[in-house]
C-alpha cells in the first residue's frame, strides 16, 4: 500500500525557519517523481515544488521561490522541504504528493500544518 | 505563468443530476490537464488525468473531456458521496498551477 506521511509542521514566527519531512513506503521511491503542494485555511490548492526521480530538475513556485528548498534522500525513501524565511502568507497545511508518469498527482499524504505567528 | 479559470466558483445540485465544471487554461496545455476532489479535512483525490483519463478506483459517473485551453469536468448522477469541492491543475509546464475550486453542494 502506497503511503505518504508529512511530519515537521508547526508554529513558528514570522522570518523563522522549519523543516518539513515526507516519509514514503508501498512503492519504490526513487523511481517517482515528488511534489509539495499547500493549502491556506479556507482557501484552494497551491502548487509549491517539484523534484524529480535522480534531483536533477526542480521547480518552484514564485512565491516561495528563494526561500524554500526542495530535496529527497532515495536510500531513506525521503522527501523534504525546507522553509526559511517563513512570512504569514505560509501558512497552510502542507501536502507532499507523488507525481505519475501522465504527470498528475496520484498519491497524497494527509498533510502537516504549518502557522507562521508571532 | 499559466492561469486556471474555473466556473462556476460554486453550484448547488441534486442527488441524480448531471454536474458540469469547466476548466480554461491561459494558454494552450494540450492534454495535460488533470482533475481532483477534495473533502473537507481530507487531501485531495485524483479523479481524471491527461483531461480524459479515468484514474483506477474512480466511479464511471466521472467523466473529462477537452483538449488545448478549455475542459470539462462531468458527473453524469450526482450521488451523496460527490458532494465536495473539485480542482483542475495544469502540468503542462512549471509551476503547475491549480484552479480556484468548484464547490458542488446540496440543493
Amino acid at each position: 500500500e502506497v503511503q505518504l506521511v508529512e511530519s515537521g509542521g508547526g508554529l513558528v514566527q514570522p522570518g523563522g525557519s522549519l523543516r518539513l519531512s515526507c516519509a514514503a513506503s508501498g512503492f519504490t521511491f526513487s523511481s517517482y517523481t515528488m511534489n509539495w503542494v499547500r493549502q491556506a485555511p479556507g482557501k484552494g490548492l497551491e502548487w509549491v515544488s517539484y523534484i524529480s526521480s535522480s534531483s536533477s530538475t526542480i521547480y518552484y513556485a514564485d512565491s516561495v521561490k528563494g526561500r524554500f528548498t526542495i530535496s529527497r534522500d532515495n536510500a531513506k525513501n525521503s522527501l523534504y522541504l525546507q522553509m526559511n524565511s517563513l512570512r504569514a502568507e505560509d501558512t497552510a497545511v502542507y501536502y507532499c504528493a507523488r507525481v505519475i508518469s501522465d504527470w498528475a498527482l496520484d498519491y497524497w499524504g494527509q498533510g502537516t500544518l504549518v502557522t507562521v505567528s508571532s | 505563468d499559466i492561469q486556471m479559470t474555473q466556473s462556476p466558483s460554486s453550484l448547488s445540485a441534486s442527488v441524480g443530476d448531471r454536474v458540469t465544471i469547466t476548466c480554461r487554461a491561459s494558454q494552450s496545455i494540450s492534454s495535460y490537464l488533470n482533475w481532483y476532489q477534495q473533502k473537507p479535512g481530507k487531501a485531495p483525490n485524483l479523479l481524471i488525468y491527461a483531461a480524459s483519463s479515468l484514474q483506477s478506483g474512480v466511479p464511471s459517473r466521472f467523466s473529462g473531456s477537452g483538449s488545448g485551453t478549455d475542459f470539462t469536468l462531468t458527473i453524469s448522477s450526482l450521488q451523496p458521496e460527490d458532494f465536495a469541492t473539485y480542482y483542475c491543475q495544469q502540468t503542462y509546464s512549471a509551476p503547475w498551477t491549480f484552479g480556484q475550486g468548484t464547490k458542488v453542494d446540496i440543493k
